[in-house]
C-alpha cells in the first residue's frame, strides 16, 4: 500500500516568507509526528498528533512554527517569517494505533531559506 | 531527559567485514530502543526494535542488536558488510510517555569499501 507522502519534496524560500509543508499519513494511522533533521541539531521531534489534537507540542522551536491536522489525516506544518536556521529536512511519520511501536517515515521536505 | 549517544559519526568497513555501530542511552528505566536506516534522499526505515523479552533482537538485512541494561547500550552489528549497507544509521529511544515520540542519536554514516 501507499506509504507516508510529503510535499513538496524541495522548497526554497526567501527569509521572512511563510511556508507550508504537507504530510499525508498512511490511511488509518491515527498518530502523526513531525521531526526536523538539520546539520547542527540532528533529528529532533517537533510535534505529535493523536487524531486531530496535538497533545505534545514540546519540540516546536518557536511560536513561528505551528501545525494542524484535519480529518484525522493530512497534516500541515507552517513556518512563519522563515529564518536561515529553519533550513532543514522536515520529516513526517505516522503510526497505526496506540500500542504499536513502529513509526513509518515519509521521504521528507528539504527546506532551504535563502 | 533521555538522550542517545552514537559513538562515531562515520564508520568505514571493508565489504565482508564485521559492522559494529555503537549506541548508548541514558534513562532511569529501560526504554524501548530502535535502530533506523536512512538511504540517500529517503526517509527512515526501521531496522529492528527492542521492547521487552529477548535482549538479542534480529532485524532486516541481516542486522541484529543486543540490549545490555548494565551497560545502557544497544549496539548494532552485522557479521558481513555488503556494499548496499552504505547508509546513515540512527539509534532511537522511546521515552515512557504517552506520545510515543522518538529521541534520536546524531547518526552514524556507514561507508563500505570494496
Amino acid at each position: 500500500g501507499a506509504g507516508v507522502s510529503q510535499s513538496p519534496s524541495n522548497k526554497v524560500t526567501e527569509k521572512g516568507k511563510d511556508v507550508e509543508l504537507r504530510c499525508d499519513p498512511i490511511s488509518g494511522h491515527t498518530a502523526l509526528y513531525w521531526y526536523r533533521q538539520s546539520l547542527g541539531q540532528g533529528l529532533e521531534f517537533l510535534i505529535y498528533f493523536q487524531g486531530n489534537s496535538a497533545p505534545d507540542k514540546s519540540g516546536l522551536p518557536s511560536d513561528r512554527f505551528s501545525a494542524e491536522r484535519t480529518g484525522g489525516s493530512v497534516s500541515t506544518l507552517t513556518i512563519q517569517r522563515t529564518q536561515q536556521e529553519d533550513s532543514a529536512v522536515y520529516l513526517c511519520a505516522s503510526r497505526e494505533w496506540a500500542e504499536s511501536y513502529e513509526q513509518y517515515f515519509g521521504p521528507g521536505t528539504r527546506l532551504t531559506v535563502t | 531527559a533521555q538522550s542517545v549517544t552514537q559513538l562515531g559519526s562515520h564508520v568505514s568497513v571493508s565489504e565482508g567485514a564485521l559492522v559494529l555501530l555503537r549506541c548508548n542511552y541514558s534513562s532511569s528505566v529501560p526504554p524501548y530502543l530502535f535502530w533506523y536506516v536512512q538511504y540517500p534522499n529517503q526517509g527512515l526505515q526501521l531496522l529492528l526494535k527492542y521492547t521487552t523479552g529477548a535482549t538479542l533482537v534480529k532485524g532486516i538485512n541481516g542486522f541484529e542488536a543486543e540490549f545490555k541494561k548494565s551497560e545502557t547500550s544497544f549496539h548494532l552489528t552485522k557479521p558481513s558488510a555488503h556494499m548496499s549497507d552504505a547508509a546513515e544509521y540512527f539509534c532511537a529511544v522511546r521515552p515512557m510517555d504517552s506520545s510515543y515520540k522518538l529521541i534520536f542519536g546524531s547518526g552514524t554514516r556507514l561507508l563500505v569499501r570494496p
